[in-house]
């Protein structure tokens, strides 16, 4: 059976540091993708960053690089120079195959950016 | 181009009513899905289609139905509504060799 688990339900960083919310999965799938989306208070969905499981280099978008460690099934997402913008839920979430039709998400982790 | 749109944007249902959420994209996207959100539990999924006629169960499916019989649109019918399909449903689509979905705003569903 497919399993994300995101650990941390809150977390707190300081404007402009970085900080890492933590994303592990379980599945027996050999191909797989792996998702982190963005919720801001309006509650839509924001895509953010993608990694496919057979990618050997850690996918990056702008300010956010996806962490990717097979071997321990873990999928962190890194945020760079926190912004007060950035204050929002984060989910991580996998589906089966690269772009499968079978999606499952985390629980989430609430993000709060300090000023 | 409007993306995904989702109607009502809010609704109240009394136990045992009937209702259908909309949902419709215009980017001809083949992949479309309905998600709910409860409080701590994160989005699953509840039906998807991989095109007009084909449609399949998620995580979730039980008292939904879907059907889709246009690309751009995949309805969500609650047939019976009971208390425990008070959720936030999200509708998404995504193109078939894509794997960036689309989600629309979001349809807050309570039953009472």
């Amino acid at each position: 059976a497919q399993k994300i688990t995101q650990t941390q339900p809150g977390m707190f960083v300081q404007e402009k540091e970085a900080v890492t919310l933590d994303c592990t999965y379980d599945t027996s799938d050999p191909s797989y993708g792996l998702f982190w989306y963005k919720q801001p208070s309006s509650g839509e969905m924001i895509f953010l960053i993608y990694q496919g499981s057979y990618d050997q280099q850690n996918a990056t978008e702008g300010r956010y690089s996806l962490n990717f460690q097979k071997a321990r099934k873990s999928a962190n997402l890194v945020i760079s120079a926190s912004q007060l913008g950035d204050s929002a839920m984060y989910f991580c979430a996998m589906s089966r195959g690269f772009t499968g039709n079978q999606f499952y998400f985390g629980t989430g982790t609430s993000l709060t950016v300090i000023p | 181009n409007a993306g995904v749109t989702q109607t009502p944007k809010f609704q109240v249902l009394k136990t045992g009513q009937s209702m259908t959420l909309q949902c419709a994209q215009d980017m001809n996207h083949e992949y479309m899905s309905w998600y709910r959100q409860d409080p701590g539990m994160g989005l699953r999924l509840i039906h998807y289609s991989v095109g007009a006629g084909i449609t399949d169960q998620g995580e979730v499916p039980n008292g939904y139905n879907v059907s889709r019989s246009t690309t751009e649109d995949f309805p969500l019918r609650l047939l019976s509504a009971a208390p425990s399909q008070t959720s936030v449903y999200f509708c998404a689509s995504r193109g078939q060799s894509s794997y960036e979905q689309y989600f629309g705003p979001g349809t807050r569903l309570t039953v009472t």
